[in-house]
């Protein structure tokens, strides 16, 4: 499995922005997923998870009510929407795959390149 | 939520040298459910260690993880210059799954 990430850019405050995780290969529908971030020169951040099946989501207290997370299996496609953006959420806010199927938290194996984010007037 | 905080902030030591990197949980990361990553500057980070001693995929044996309940150690037991970069642990016990603040491995 790859995973490219897209959809990052320049937005003001207050703004919103979705940001999109393509991968490759047929087992995608199988794998929970994440989104991770890091702000310039700073360590790692987690995000959002989803389920492999999309029932459950969780979220940092950071984003909550702010950020949804999406996945379309028969697109091998994750998103992120972020609305309400903030300073603070400036970024290069990465996806991830967890390592084992049908495993909601896991480590993550497989990282998107990572698609800046951001937030400033 | 589960805190993870790394020490040292920053090692120095020389290539052959042995590298030995901590992580402390405020609380008990229970099943041992505890990562570690090495991030070079411009890349991705890159899985090494999970359920705290597993080898991922590709990671060579000079790598590898000790610990549980709250005290966890990365060792590395020969440093590579290719060694020399980032190194974060992350917790999956519970949501939010969080990261340690990293300990830079620098010549």
């Amino acid at each position: 499995v790859q995973l490219v990430d897209s959809g990052g850019g320049l937005v003001q405050p207050g703004g919103s922005l979705r940001l999109s995780c393509a991968a490759s290969g047929s087992t995608f529908r199988n794998f929970a997923m994440s989104w991770v971030r890091q702000a310039p020169g700073k360590g790692l951040e987690w995000v959002s998870t989803i389920a492999d099946s999309a029932t459950s989501t969780w979220f940092a207290d950071s984003v909550k009510g702010r950020f949804t997370i999406s996945r379309d299996n028969s697109e091998n496609t994750l998103y992120l929407q972020m609305s309400s953006l903030r300073a603070d959420d400036t970024a290069l806010y990465f996806c991830a795959k967890a390592r084992r199927p049908y495993s909601d938290n896991d480590v993550f194996d497989v990282w998107g390149q990572g698609t800046m984010v951001t937030v400033s007037s | 939520e589960i805190v993870l905080t790394q020490s040292p902030d920053t090692l120095s030591l020389s290539p052959g040298e042995r590298a030995t990197l901590s992580c402390r949980a405020s609380q008990t990361v229970s099943s041992g459910y505890l990562g570690w990553y090495q991030q070079k500057p411009g890349q991705a980070p890159r899985l090494l260690l999970y359920t705290a001693s597993s080898r991922a995929t590709g990671i060579p044996d000079r790598f590898s993880g000790s610990g549980s309940g709250t005290d966890f150690t990365l060792t590395i037991s020969r440093l590579e210059p290719e060694d020399f970069a980032v190194y974060y642990c992350q917790q999956y016990r519970n949501s939010p799954y969080t990261f340690g603040q990293g300990t830079k491995l620098q010549i």
